[in-house]
């Protein structure tokens, strides 16, 4: 299994605030990352895929990048909807998610 | 297409647990997608269960022991069935589409059911 990781496990931060989640795999997945905001009681919903894609309706505030191992979920100024975890999935090889980041308001 | 999960929220120790996902808004077996089950422990993060079309399936191997999904075109759902249950099997389980976009094999899971919370205690 390819094994995921994000750091870091939690932050805080402001309304306005650009943030930046890092999420690494075990071994190299080329792009096959997406990634998933999900808000408490909530399914999760999906963001981007392909480590940099922005599935529709995502607001232009989200970026992702990277490729390899190491890949990176930036939300450029933070909105109010924004606070929730946000989760990394591989998709190389059977799924797996990484851990997740909780983002709270400072 | 939108998800829906049914089945019991308590199941016994040592039983099995049944769910079963209702797709709408499109046919089950119309391709591109895998049909998919994932779980999530209270507090925890997303471990993925298993995924099946009307060919197979694919199970996570942690689990792989215990666990049977399979599709029903007839009446346009999914099902899964998780065998010796544990209160370490206590969790919120959701049904999702494992997209395989434009590619050639699968991707992304979009969209999901709500979820349903099954609690494992006697």
């Amino acid at each position: 299994d390819i094994q995921m990781t994000q750091s870091p496990s939690s932050l805080s931060a402001s309304i306005g605030d650009r943030v930046t989640i890092t999420c690494r795999a075990s071994q190299s997945i080329s792009t096959f990352l997406n990634w998933y905001q999900q808000k408490p009681g909530k399914a999760p919903r999906f963001l981007i895929y392909e480590a940099s894609i922005l599935q529709s309706g995502v607001p232009s505030r989200f970026s992702g990048s990277g490729s390899g191992t190491d890949f990176a979920l930036t939300i450029s100024s933070l909105h109010p909807e924004d606070f929730a975890t946000y989760y990394c999935q591989q998709s190389y090889s059977t799924p797996t998610f990484g851990p997740g980041t909780k983002v709270d308001i400072k | 297409v939108q998800l829906q999960e049914s089945g019991p929220g308590l199941v016994k120790p040592s039983q099995t647990l049944s769910l079963t996902c209702a797709v709408s808004g499109g046919s089950i077996r119309s391709g591109g997608y895998y049909w998919s089950w994932i779980r999530q422990h209270p507090g925890k993060g997303l471990e993925w269960v298993g995924y099946c079309d009307y060919s197979g399936s694919t199970y996570n191997p942690a689990l792989k022991s215990r666990v049977t999904m399979s599709v029903d075109t007839s009446k346009n759902q999914f099902s899964l069935k998780l065998t010796s249950v544990t209160a370490a099997d206590t969790a919120v389980y959701y049904c999702a589409a494992y997209n395989f976009g434009s590619g050639s094999s699968p991707d992304w899971f979009d969209p999901w059911g709500q979820g349903t919370l099954v609690t494992v205690s006697s």
